[in-house]
């Protein structure tokens, strides 16, 4: 079956540091991938888009790789700051359809 | 620009009643999306619209959920009857264009069925 997955356990990182957090996936041959940050009590909100022939997408202190052989994206973010502290999700479409399926998030903390 | 709209913000009803929960999509955008969270499980599409028409319902978890986009600025999703396992944050998200169009998500609602 299909799975999307990211790492469960929270991150916690001290202030200035680059965060790196993973997202795997199997079964699937994604033509992007997505990633959304959320806040407690918030919607998901969209960060960055990185297509499969794109191995990198940056905006900003927030950088996005994706190995389509590994099955693997790689999101970092650079000189990070208390106020980055949220879940962070990838997502990614099951097919040529309008349907995102997502993983199950990783919290992420940065301690000042 | 609002953003996608949800409403109630909280719900808490009793096992056995029916629950509908709104929303607005942003205007102008033509696909909406129904997501349900929970700690378990995670954020998982119980169905989609392209159009007001649905598109893809499979992930809806059996009979008494039922969902409906009359028109491009309302939708609904109704459970009746409801029951504790139910209970969950659903959110509504809207998108404008191609397939990969990011989503735009409402604050979501809080359902808790006692």
């Amino acid at each position: 079956s299909q799975k999307i997955e990211q790492n469960s356990e929270a991150l916690n990182i001290q202030e200035g540091k680059t965060a790196t957090l993973t997202c795997n996936y199997t079964n699937y041959s994604p033509a992007y991938l997505q990633w959304y940050r959320q806040d407690p009590g918030r919607g998901p909100v969209f960060l960055l888009l990185i297509r499969e022939n794109e191995k990198e997408k940056r905006k900003e202190r927030l950088k996005v790789t994706f190995d389509t052989t590994l099955k693997q994206s790689l999101f970092h973010i650079t000189a990070s700051q208390p106020a980055d502290s949220a879940t962070y999700l990838c997502a990614l479409p099951p097919g040529n359809t309008g349907k995102l399926i997502f993983g199950q998030g990783t919290t992420l903390q940065v301690k000042p | 620009d609002a953003g996608v709209i949800q409403s109630p913000r909280h719900e808490v009803t009793e096992m056995g009643q029916e629950v509908t929960l709104r929303c607005k999509p942003i205007s102008g955008h033509n696909s909406l999306f129904w997501y349900r969270q929970t700690m378990m499980r995670g954020l998982e599409l119980l169905i989609y619209f392209n159009n007001n028409v649905p598109i893809d319902d499979s992930g809806m978890p059996e009979d008494r959920f039922s969902a409906k986009m009359p028109n491009a600025s309302f939708s609904t999703l109704k459970i009746q009857p409801s029951e504790p396992r139910d209970s969950a944050v659903y959110f509504c998200a809207s998108s404008f264009g191609r397939n990969d169009s990011p989503l735009h998500f409402g604050n979501g609602t809080r359902l808790t069925v006692t």
